[in-house]
């Protein structure tokens, strides 16, 4: 069975920084690439970030970028989402998806980031 | 940027009826257009990918079509559990991957 468990989020102040989590099973992570999506409460979806299987290539929304930092660890099948200067537009959930090619096949539960003073 | 236009932004049927949605794409994404529901406090599921191919699992009631920059997602006979929002998304042209703003189903 797949499963993907997003951890880390939690409420943080403007400006601060959080590192969210996702442990897979289920899948040989390291034949995939990996997405983050999140939603805020009550909006549609957006596209976060992309890492390849290999971890050598990323990519980024414009909303994001220069202030999260994906990443991966094959050997402990976690992938990672390292955000930095964080705004009150930041909170979300906060989904890791698996990408077979292009879309999101798998998905997390979620983890709420909450950015608030 | 790609940007994807769902239409209507909710639609009202009655169980057992049919349920069509749309989705554009302000420029061709070829067949590389997906489809998920989300329920509420869950996560989204694929439904559809490559437009038209139905992800394990997922009843044939589902169907989806089109190519280019016009799709269709197609319930044929709705069942209570498919009240649901849906939202597509385009993989032909990214970063950014984009998504549309979605459409709520809801019971009529």
């Amino acid at each position: 069975e797949v499963q993907l468990v997003e951890s880390g989020g939690g409420l943080v102040q403007p400006g601060g920084s959080l590192r969210l989590s996702c442990s897979v099973s289920g899948f040989i992570f390291n034949s995939y690439g990996m997405n983050w999506v999140r939603q805020a409460p009550g909006k549609g979806l957006e596209w976060v970030s992309f890492i390849s299987f290999s971890g050598r290539s990323m990519y980024y929304a414009d909303s994001v970028k220069g202030r999260f930092t994906i990443s991966r660890d094959n050997a402990k099948n976690s992938l990672y989402l390292q955000m930095h200067s964080l705004r009150a537009e930041d909170t979300a959930v906060y989904y890791c998806t698996r990408d077979p090619d292009g879309y999101n096949f798998d998905w997390g539960q979620g983890t709420l980031v909450t950015v608030s003073s | 940027e790609i940007v994807m236009t769902q239409s209507p932004a909710t639609l009202s049927v009655s169980p057992g009826e049919r349920a069509t949605l749309s989705c554009r794409a302000s420029q061709s994404v070829s067949s590389n257009l997906a489809w998920y529901q989300q329920k509420p406090g869950q996560a989204p599921r694929l439904l559809i990918y490559d437009a038209s191919t139905r992800a394990p699992g997922i009843p044939a009631r589902f169907s989806g079509s089109g190519s280019g920059t016009e799709f269709t997602l197609t319930i044929s006979s709705l069942q209570s559990e498919d009240f649901a929002v849906y939202y597509c998304q385009q993989y032909n042209d990214w970063p950014p991957i984009t998504f549309g703003q979605g459409t709520r189903l809801e019971i009529k």
